[in-house]
This record gives structure tokens, C-alpha cells and sequence, in this order.
């Protein structure tokens, strides 16, 4: 199992470009998330989803759009990049019941800078 | 919503020493408390967790207890060794069935371990 994958893994990006982060996991979970990580901020919510064909809103959703079309795939959308949004990305999945249901498995992260 | 506080930000203590990083939240809601431990350029990685109905739960030299009516939770690592030094993160959430899903984390400690 590869667990939860992440693509691409850095990217530079021109302040208006837009683009979208691939988070795959094959471990079968329900719920995948998306956080945003910052110097001296922790990890901060930007969206998050229970199933497919959902997504609902965290802590920091503006700028940033999400689509969860496979139970596999989170996908997230940047329309027109900020270099407020120059962070490392890191997406989540868990499992929706189970003897461990709460644990959360991480992505190896994108480090996206825009300029 | 929820908000977790951590402290301290950086904590330097000596090989064999124990270390004590404290977390307080803010919403009586919050049942499930994990700590991720974070090396330089890697992805979060789960260590351990609670859940409100546990007021203390150990894994060998590492350990947590939770306070629910104070609302703090402290992470204890005992007879500590180089490969601790790392960033750690607590973190609280509803969890499943409590409305908005997904970590509250805080913003993070750096522990150093002293030769």
C-alpha cells in the first residue's frame, strides 16, 4: 500500500496562475482532508471531505477550491494564486469506523511557493 | 471554534531527561486529542492519542494525560534520546458525528535534545 500520495511534491507558481494539488489515498478511507502549514502556524484546515461528492469548508477555505469526484482522489484548486498562499500542503485521510477510526495518515506534503 | 494553545514553543532538555509539553482547548466538545511528532521536511506522523473517556494512556516512554474539566492535555517523554529532538504538535477535534470534522492543531514545539 502506498498509503496517501501526493502530486506534485514542489511547484513555483506566478502570482494569478492557477493550478490543482492530487491527494490519492488506496486505504479504502471515507473522510480526506486538506491543511495548509505555515512557519510558527501549525497545520490550519483549508477543506475537508466525508465522502464522495462531498466537501464542507474549514478553517482557512477562501482562495482555495476542493472536488472529491472518487473516494480515492481530493483534489485542490488554486484559481488565481496568491503569495499569501505560499505554504506547504498536506493532505489526510482516515477511515470512517473501526478500532482506530480517529487516526488521521498524512501525505508527504507539496511545497508550493508563488511569486 | 476550537482553539488549542500550546506550550512551550521550544524546549531544550538533556539526553535522559524527561520533556513535558502542555495543551490547553477551548471547546468542551473536543473528545479526541492526538500528538503528531514532525522531523524537518517530513510529513506529521501520529504518536499517540486520547479520547475523553481516558484520562492518562502510555506507549513505552512516551505518554499522555488529559484534564477535561481544566480542558489541557500534556505530552510526557521520559528518558529522552537525539532521534526525539523533532517538532511536535498537539491537536483536538469533535470527531465523527459532531458537526464540523477535521484537526484543530497547535502551533507547535520544537524540542531539542542536549547531548
Amino acid at each position: 500500500n502506498a498509503g496517501v500520495t501526493q502530486t506534485p511534491k514542489f511547484r513555483v507558481l506566478k502570482t494569478g496562475q492557477s493550478m490543482t494539488l492530487l491527494c490519492a489515498q488506496d486505504m479504502n478511507h471515507e473522510y480526506m482532508y486538506w491543511y495548509r502549514q505555515d512557519p510558527g502556524m501549525g497545520l490550519r484546515l483549508i477543506h475537508y471531505s466525508v465522502g464522495e461528492g462531498t466537501t464542507a469548508k474549514g478553517e482557512v477555505p477562501d482562495g482555495y477550491n476542493v472536488s472529491r469526484l472518487k473516494k480515492q482522489n481530493f483534489l485542490l484548486g488554486l484559481e488565481s494564486a496568491a503569495p499569501s498562499q505560499t505554504s506547504v500542503y498536506f493532505c489526510a485521510s482516515r477511515q470512517l469506523a473501526g478500532a482506530s477510526y480517529n487516526e488521521q495518515f498524512f501525505g508527504p506534503g507539496t511545497r508550493l511557493t508563488v511569486l | 471554534g476550537e482553539n488549542v494553545e500550546q506550550h512551550p514553543s521550544t524546549l531544550s532538555v538533556q539526553e535522559g531527561d524527561s520533556a513535558v509539553i502542555k495543551c490547553t482547548y477551548s471547546d468542551s466538545a473536543s473528545n479526541y486529542f492526538p500528538w503528531y511528532k514532525q522531523e524537518l521536511g517530513k510529513r506529521p506522523q501520529l504518536i499517540i492519542d486520547i479520547r475523553s473517556n481516558v484520562g492518562e494512556k502510555k506507549d513505552q516512554r512516551i505518554a499522555v494525560t488529559l484534564n477535561k474539566t481544566a480542558k489541557h492535555f500534556s505530552l510526557h517523554i521520559t528518558e529522552t534520546q537525539p532521534e526525539d529532538s523533532a517538532v511536535y504538535f498537539c491537536a483536538a477535534s469533535i470527531g465523527p458525528g459532531g458537526g464540523a470534522d477535521g484537526l484543530t492543531f497547535g502551533k507547535g514545539t520544537h524540542l531539542i535534545i542536549q547531548p
